[in-house]
């Protein structure tokens, strides 16, 4: 069984600039998040998906990050404009629905680099 | 803001030894889960205890749970060099959402 794809797994931008991340969910899983992890922390939760709902995004900085889940599978992350302190991994997970009775399976993260 | 927090914050043993990580948490939860993470890897889910069991086993690992303290233990047991990453505990609260705390690095010397 296929996990969580993500890509780009790294990437590097001058600040200001826009980034998008990428997510494909492991197939059946209706609930997704996206989480931001900074060096030496766990990760923290930005949004959550059910299907192609956002039932919470009370921590997504709404000035500059937007989310999307089309058709309720894949989902992008975008920053626009990218500033010095999101430098960070930005992990994206999915699980069956039940959201807080079930494990979550973590993608391998992406890990981007604002200079 | 995270609201876990793990102890130590570091821990190197030998292989072949026990190794023992505690969590604390401020509120109420429905259950408590640890996931590991390798470097440069993504967290992979360990065990999940709910509120209302004690002590849950998993092969080499044992998770205690105190509610009452409000607090968690994972227990390793015969580590092994490949056991070396970040372990984190993670709690859902009334909320639903799953809480992080900072993590613990294991190393195990081989």
């Amino acid at each position: 069984e296929a996990g969580v794809v993500q890509s780009p797994r790294y990437k590097i931008i001058e600040k200001k600039q826009p980034v998008a991340f990428w997510c494909n969910p492991i197939s059946g899983h209706n609930t997704l998040y996206w989480y931001l992890q900074n060096l030496g922390q766990g990760p923290e939760l930005l949004i959550r998906y059910e299907n192609e709902e956002a039932v919470d995004d009370s921590q997504l900085p709404k000035d500059r990050f937007s989310a999307e889940r089309l058709k309720g599978v894949d989902s992008t992350l975008k920053i626009q404009p990218a500033e010095l302190g999101d430098s960070a991994v930005y992990l994206c997970a999915s699980s069956l629905e039940g959201f807080s009775a079930n494990e979550q399976f973590f993608g391998p993260g992406t890990r981007l680099t604002v200079l | 803001s995270q609201q876990g927090e793990e102890d130590p914050q570091a821990l190197s043993i030998q292989e072949g030894e026990n190794a023992t990580m505690n969590c604390s948490y401020k509120t109420s939860i429905n259950n408590l889960q640890w996931y590991r993470q390798n470097s440069g890897r993504g967290l992979v889910h360990l065990i999940l205890i709910r509120s209302n069991e004690r002590e849950k086993h998993s092969g080499r690992l044992r998770v205690t749970l105190d509610t009452s303290k409000k607090s968690s233990s994972l227990l390793i047991t015969a580590s092994r060099a490949a056991d070396t990453a970040s372990y984190f505990c993670a709690n859902t609260g009334a909320n639903s959402k799953l809480t992080f705390g900072k993590g613990i690095t294991l190393s195990v010397r081989p």
